[in-house]
């Protein structure tokens, strides 16, 4: 059974810097695409970048170019999604996500729900 | 790339049908089979219903379908169920270089 599972809720202040992260299990962790989507308050989805687990390629979506760092490391098939400076307007849930050109994401995490607040 | 376009909400009553639109641009569903819906409910991880415009992943129920014309792609649901009730997003392959594109969401609700 596929399964991506998250870590839990953060609560950070303004400038500081975050790491959240995603476990994969269930298949083969370098053979898939695995990303990171946006929900942010009252709002729809939005996908932030995806990265290959193989040979750590990203592709990015322009408005968060710069904005985040998607990583992984392999050796524990885990993927994460990193800020240096966070801000108010990141406060969101981020899904982690499995993706394919031929089907989109169609494995989801449970969600890490993130409040950035002074 | 900027969203497909979604109604912001659909209704219809148990045991109707209702469809939903999604569109885009000759660029994005216009050009390819490789659009996906989702179905998400409030504090849960979206579900993938249908991906390359028609096919279910196993487990999913046959009252959803879908199907393109030019750049506007449709989910259909039929034999509405309140279960039903939560919003949907489609999405799309754009290009090789960003992942899909999504949809702007669309609120179903069981009358």
């Amino acid at each position: 059974e596929v399964q991506l599972m998250q870590s839990g809720a953060e609560v950070k202040k303004p400038g500081e810097s975050l790491k959240v992260s995603c476990q994969a299990s269930g298949y083969s962790f370098i053979s898939y695409w695995i990303g990171w989507v946006r929900q942010m308050p009252g709002k729809g989805l939005e996908c932030m970048g995806i990265i290959n687990p193989g040979d750590s390629r990203t592709k990015y979506n322009p408005p968060f170019q710069g904005q985040v760092t998607i990583s992984v490391d392999k050796s524990i098939n885990t993927a994460y999604l990193q800020w240096s400076s966070l801000k108010a307007s990141d406060t969101a849930i981020y899904y982690c996500v499995r993706h394919r050109i031929r089907t989109g994401f169609d494995y989801w995490g449970q969600g890490t729900r993130l409040t950035v607040s002074s | 790339q900027s969203a497909l376009t979604q109604p912001a909400s659909v209704s219809g009553s148990p045991g109707q049908s209702i469809t939903i639109s999604c569109t885009g641009l000759t660029s994005d569903v216009g050009g390819y089979d490789f659009v996906s819906w989702y179905q998400h409910y409030p504090d849960r991880a979206p579900k993938l219903v249908l991906s390359e415009v028609n096919n279910r992943p196993s487990g999913v129920s046959d009252r959803f379908s879908g199907s393109k014309s030019g750049d506007t792609a449709s989910l259909t649901i039929s034999g509405l169920q309140p279960d039903d009730e939560g919003t949907y997003y489609c999405s799309s392959y754009v290009t090789d270089s960003i992942p899909h594109v999504f949809g702007t969401g669309t609120e179903v609700t069981v009358l």
